[in-house]
């Protein structure tokens, strides 16, 4: 089946770094990527839409700015936390469309900003 | 979007069949229905889709009454391997389903 591989898997920072999560399509092209965000015992929030070779499309609440995501090519998308704070830790990942319209996720990134 | 709701919780034993039946009454005629698992600290997976009647698959079978306005999880002799939180998500492309991902059912299976 269809594989997104999602690097890295766990990071901890400190209060004001950047951290870049990457979200890879293994074995198929993904013209579109979703990321999303989970807090514990919550269910998945949905951040953006990445689309290649285009700017991504944010949901109402999701700074921009502070969430980069860059979408260069058909099995890559990368999202940016810059200036990263505790408040935004928490656990991200990544999904693409793959075959037969299904969503293949990632396996998660925890992070941890302390 | 058709909104689903499911139960929050499910307890079970192992080797029981456990059904999980999500409510979708306003599914378009072009939606899919389609259940992911989650276990702590990982991306959901793929479990199962259908349109309507009964699939069945290595892992679960999925019921959909003729009216399509809910469907049915079935796992057949549950593990404990199988405690998770399963999600019903309905829509008529993958791009439907970014806003649709409920609370989902968190199932506990027990010795």
């Amino acid at each position: 089946g269809a594989v997104v591989s999602q690097h890295p898997s766990r990071v901890i920072c400190k209060s004001g770094t950047s951290v870049k999560i990457e979200c890879r399509s293994l074995d198929f092209q993904a013209t579109t990527m979703f990321w999303y965000r989970q807090f514990p015992k919550q269910s998945l929030m949905l951040m953006a839409t990445s689309n290649e070779g285009s700017k991504a499309t944010y949901e109402q609440g999701v700074e921009k700015d502070k969430f980069l995501i860059n979408h260069a090519s058909l099995t890559l998308s990368t999202l940016t936390v810059t200036s990263a704070h505790p408040e935004d830790s928490s656990f991200y990942i990544c999904s693409a469309t793959g075959p037969n319209e299904k969503l293949f996720f990632g396996s998660g990134t925890q992070l941890s900003v302390l | 979007l058709a909104k689903t709701t499911q139960p929050i919780s499910m307890d079970s034993y192992e080797g029981q069949e456990v059904n999980i039946t999500c409510s979708h009454n306003n599914i378009a005629t072009n939606d899919y229905i389609t259940w992911y698992q989650q276990f702590p600290s990982q991306g959901p997976r793929f479990i199962i889709q259908g349109y309507k009647t009964k699939v069945t698959n290595e892992v679960a079978s999925l019921f959909i009454p003729a009216d399509r306005k809910s469907s049915t999880l079935s796992l057949p002799r549950v593990s404990l391997s199988d405690t998770a939180v399963y999600y019903c998500l309905v829509g008529e492309h993958s791009n439907d389903y970014k806003l649709s991902f409920g609370a989902g059912t968190t199932v506990t299976v027990r010795a």
